[in-house]
């Protein structure tokens, strides 16, 4: 079965700073990935997503995530963190090669000090 | 351009009764998804519809709960009876399917089975 591992439940960095949230999937074809932010009663916005071509993917508000296929991971990255992009991230696999059956893994908290 | 519309955002009840959850998806979509959101289980996938029609229940919990899409622009998720375990954010997403397109979320409907 698919399956979406994010090892850092939360992280803290400060304002300006860089950031990588990790993402490990489970899943035995090309997978459709994806990143998705979540702030406090509000629902999931999607950052960016991968379905095939350029492994580096830009998203919005300056994120990009790399899609390595080797490694079955599809790390988030943003070079300077503001005090906004506090939130919980999630990533996300197609499970059945789509869009549809979107399985999620359990969030990366983020701080922002500043 | 209108997001996905959810309501209630917040609804408290005591257990036996009656729950409906309402969406209403972004125009022109054609896919619709409910969702369960908890500490403990993460964000999980009910059901999903496409052209109104059920694809895919596997994820529903048990009898009590039902999902209906009588039309292209509402969809209701019910519970009966509610149990305080019910208790959870429920987030409704559209989609068009089709090649590459990802699912928009809305704000979700926070519940409360006391």
């Amino acid at each position: 079965a698919q399956s979406v591992t994010q090892p850092d439940i939360h992280i803290t960095v400060s304002e300006g700073a860089s950031l990588e949230l990790r993402c490990n999937y489970s899943y035995g074809a090309t997978p459709y990935l994806f990143w998705y932010v979540q702030s406090p009663g509000q629902g999931l916005q999607l950052l960016l997503k991968y379905f095939s071509g350029d492994t580096l993917v830009q998203g919005i508000k300056g994120f990009e995530a790399e899609f390595k296929r080797s490694q079955s991971s599809f790390n988030l990255r943003k070079p300077s963190v503001h005090w906004s992009d506090a939130a919980e991230y999630f990533c996300a696999v197609g499970a059945q090669g789509g869009s549809e059956k979107l399985v999620f893994g359990k969030g990366t908290k983020l701080t922002v000090n500043p | 351009d209108a997001g996905v519309i959810q309501s209630p955002r917040h609804e408290v009840t005591e257990m036996g009764q009656e729950v409906t959850l309402r969406c209403k998806p972004i125009s022109g979509h054609n896919s619709l998804f409910w969702y369960r959101q908890t500490m403990m289980r993460g964000l999980e996938l009910l059901i999903y519809f496409n052209n109104n029609v059920p694809i895919d229940d596997s994820g529903m919990p048990e009898d009590r709960f039902s999902a209906k899409m009588p039309n292209a622009s509402f969809s209701t998720l019910k519970i009966q009876p509610s149990e305080p375990r019910d208790s959870a954010v429920y987030f409704c997403a559209s989609m068009h399917a089709g090649a590459n397109q990802p699912q928009h979320f809305g704000d979700g409907t926070r519940l409360s089975i006391l």
